[in-house]
């Protein structure tokens, strides 16, 4: 299957820094990623979906100016969790989708502290 | 919008027995149903999938089953073994939509 990667796979930060985390897909144009967050023993709650050249699609709830999302190029997604507090930590992972597929493929997922 | 329920959601079997998992979902216009395996603190693998113009699929001791009248699709794996503790997540989609994901289950494989 497609390889997708994440970094950084672990930080920890200070409460009011900002968190930038980057998806990469290493082997194929993704047309589309997604960024899921989740918490300890809990399914994957989808926070955005990412198309490469236009403004991010939030979901409910999420709130655009604290997760700022960038897919510039198909192969490179980015993550900025603004202005971190504690409640932003969780696991973070993101998946992209080809353009002829229709299966997600999963990065490693960046592991958020902040104290 | 889709909405997608799992059950168990924990699971614990002896090794060598068999282990099904049930998802149901609600938009009769999915059409493309993937299970993943998510390792505790990994990314989640894909690990088997089903298109709506199929009603079973099977790769050694995984198969999926798929019943569009009634909205369900089921994972089983036979001969379970300590490696297929982990927690298993369905989900079911529309062709150029976002993934729904189910809760999850939990399974334990006991030796």
């Amino acid at each position: 299957g497609a390889v997708v990667s994440q970094h950084p796979s672990r930080v920890i930060c200070k409460s009011g820094t900002s968190v930038k985390i980057e998806c990469r897909s290493l082997d194929f144009q993704a047309t589309t990623m997604f960024w899921y967050r989740q918490f300890p023993k809990q399914s994957l709650m989808l926070m955005a979906t990412s198309n490469e050249g236009s403004k991010a699609t939030y979901e409910q709830g999420v709130e655009k100016d604290k997760f700022l999302i960038n897919h510039a190029s198909l192969t490179l997604s980015t993550l900025t969790v603004t202005s971190a507090h504690p409640e932003d930590s969780s696991f973070y992972i993101c998946s992209a989708l080809t353009s002829l597929e229709e299966t997600q493929y999963f990065g490693p997922g960046t592991r958020l502290l902040v104290l | 919008g889709e909405n997608v329920e799992q059950h168990p959601s924990t699971l614990s079997v002896q090794e060598g027995d068999s282990a099904v998992i049930k998802c149901t979902y609600s938009d009769s216009a999915s059409n493309y149903f993937p299970w993943y395996k998510q390792e505790l603190g990994k990314r989640p693998q894909l690990i088997i999938d089903i298109r709506s113009n199929v009603g079973e699929k099977k790769d050694q001791r995984i198969a999926v089953t798929l019943n569009k009248t009634a909205k369900h699709f089921s994972l089983h794996i036979t001969e379970t073994q300590p490696e297929d503790s982990a927690v298993y997540f369905c989900a079911a989609i529309l062709y150029g939509q976002n993934f729904v994901f189910g809760p999850g289950t939990r399974l334990s494989v006991l030796p």
